[in-house]
């Protein structure tokens, strides 16, 4: 079983819907957990992190998640093309200073 | 500049032949990550560096990877005897401590281009 598991997609989503991007983690001890975006031919960049039960709001981003369940979401209100780009799910565990990274979900917003 | 610098942006080089990638983190981070992406696949992880403490190497794929980090800043990874296996983009990061740490914010580089022929 891989630490951090996304589904890989591609996700296909209509411009101005709500896009739903999953996560699951095996080290039931993690406590930080973050979504990265990285564009085609890019590094990845932080846009979301969260380390409590429940959601986490930012702009038009919402983070949830769910430790019981070993699960972590990425909802994106209004999809707009620009948000086309591959998102990594990463975890850090207690104690382990090193993130891991799922393989990603591509995601394509249709105009 | 500010960011994270990494050399060569792109290498090609013959099977069996050693490379050396280089990575300038930003000034004043402590922690220095080697993560490797093959084409259409996620991060994966080599090596971390935290201060002066021991090196996580739990990640290096063989004993032909190995990296080192001089002064506490740039860090060199060095595969040798290249395999065609080894291809990938090899992108380093750095964070800062205390609070910026603790936020999960790695900052990359744009990442060094291996193909091994």
């Amino acid at each position: 079983q891989k630490e951090v598991e996304q589904n890989s997609g591609p996700l296909s989503v209509p411009e101005g819907a709500i896009a739903s991007l999953n996560c699951t983690y095996s080290d039931r001890g993690s406590q930080s957990f973050f979504w990265y975006r990285q564009y085609s031919g890019k590094s990845p960049e932080l846009i979301m992190s969260i380390y409590s039960n429940g959601d986490k709001e930012d702009g038009r981003f919402t983070a949830q998640l769910n430790k019981a369940s070993q699960y972590v979401s990425l909802l994106i209100r209004d999809s707009q093309p620009s948000d086309s780009a591959t998102y990594l799910c990463a975890v850090r565990g207690f104690g382990n200073e090193k993130l891991t990274f799922g393989t990603g979900t591509r995601l394509t917003i249709i105009p | 500049g500010a960011g994270v610098s990494q050399s060569p942006s792109n290498k090609v080089t013959e099977k069996g032949k050693d490379v050396e990638l280089r990575c300038d983190p930003i000034s004043g981070h402590t922690a220095l990550y080697w993560y490797r992406q093959s084409l259409g696949q996620g991060l994966e992880f080599l090596i971390y560096f935290q201060g002066n403490s021991a090196p996580d190497k739990s990640g290096l794929p063989s004993d032909r990877f190995s990296a080192e980090r001089t002064g506490g800043s740039v860090s060199t990874l060095t595969i040798q005897r290249t395999q065609q296996e080894d291809s990938a983009v090899y992108l380093c990061a750095s964070s800062g401590s205390g609070r910026a740490w603790n936020t999960g914010e790695l900052f990359f580089g744009e990442g060094s281009r291996l193909t091994v022929l």
